[in-house]
């Protein structure tokens, strides 16, 4: 199948293990950031997301922190499995705009 | 399958000429996304719909691309006089009025211009 990303970085974790992947965001302005999931041959599928008035939100398996201060955020997967790997991208967006612009993603290598 | 979907799949076209990408939302949703996205980049916006309205277009779509939804449901991106630097992904996506903060994507049509 065709490749989401030739060039990314590339996150290699052990099937089990918890993985974490960072984004630095570019707009301190930005209301709204969301992590999205990207299989080869396949479009963004949404994991989670948080409002800029958090720092912290968990869902099944994923937690996302959010650091204004230093526009950092960042993905937790507890307990990799194979069926993780994939490209990640995270994204932010102002309230003013539905324009939810993507930073560079992240492969993720779940190995065996 | 109650997901956004997107046709054709795939595009394989000829330098110059013009083509049509389609995309239905899922059930109900009011807003409506165009993106582009080429190897290994994150998605880059073109356009957003409200209902029918076109509120809002990126500097990228040139006026070689128009898009619309013309009874607020479907959507329809044209490329006219293609050119290679076209060749990408175009991905749709799509929200509810319930909740305008998350954009649910479509599996994209990739474009291949010769």
């Amino acid at each position: 199948g065709e490749s989401v990303g030739l060039h990314l970085p590339t996150l290699s974790v052990q099937e089990g293990d918890n993985s974490i992947i960072n984004c630095a965001y570019s707009n301190s302005a930005s209301d709204y950031f969301i992590w999205y999931k990207q299989e080869s041959g396949k479009g963004p599928q949404f994991i989670i997301d948080i409002r800029s008035n958090m720092d912290k939100r968990q869902g099944q398996r994923v937690t996302v922190l959010l650091n204004k201060t230093v526009k950092h955020l960042s993905l937790q997967i507890a307990a990799t499995q194979p069926g993780d790997s994939a490209v990640y991208f995270c994204a932010e967006r102002m309230d003013s705009s539905y324009k939810l612009i993507f930073g560079s993603g992240t492969r993720l290598l779940v190995r065996p | 399958d109650t997901g956004v979907s997107q046709n054709p799949r795939h595009k394989i076209t000829k330098r110059g000429q013009n083509v049509t990408f389609r995309c239905d939302p899922i059930s109900e949703h009011n807003r409506l996304y165009w993106y582009r996205q080429t190897l290994g980049q994150g998605p880059e916006f073109l356009t957003y719909f409200q209902n029918e309205a076109q509120l809002e277009k990126s500097r990228l779509l040139s006026d070689r691309f128009s898009a619309e939804r013309p009874k607020g449901s479907f959507s329809t991106l044209e490329i006219q006089r293609t050119e290679q630097g076209d060749s990408a992904m175009y991905l749709c996506a799509s929200s509810p009025p319930a909740n305008t903060d998350t954009q649910y994507f479509g599996p994209g049509t990739r474009l291949t211009v010769l």
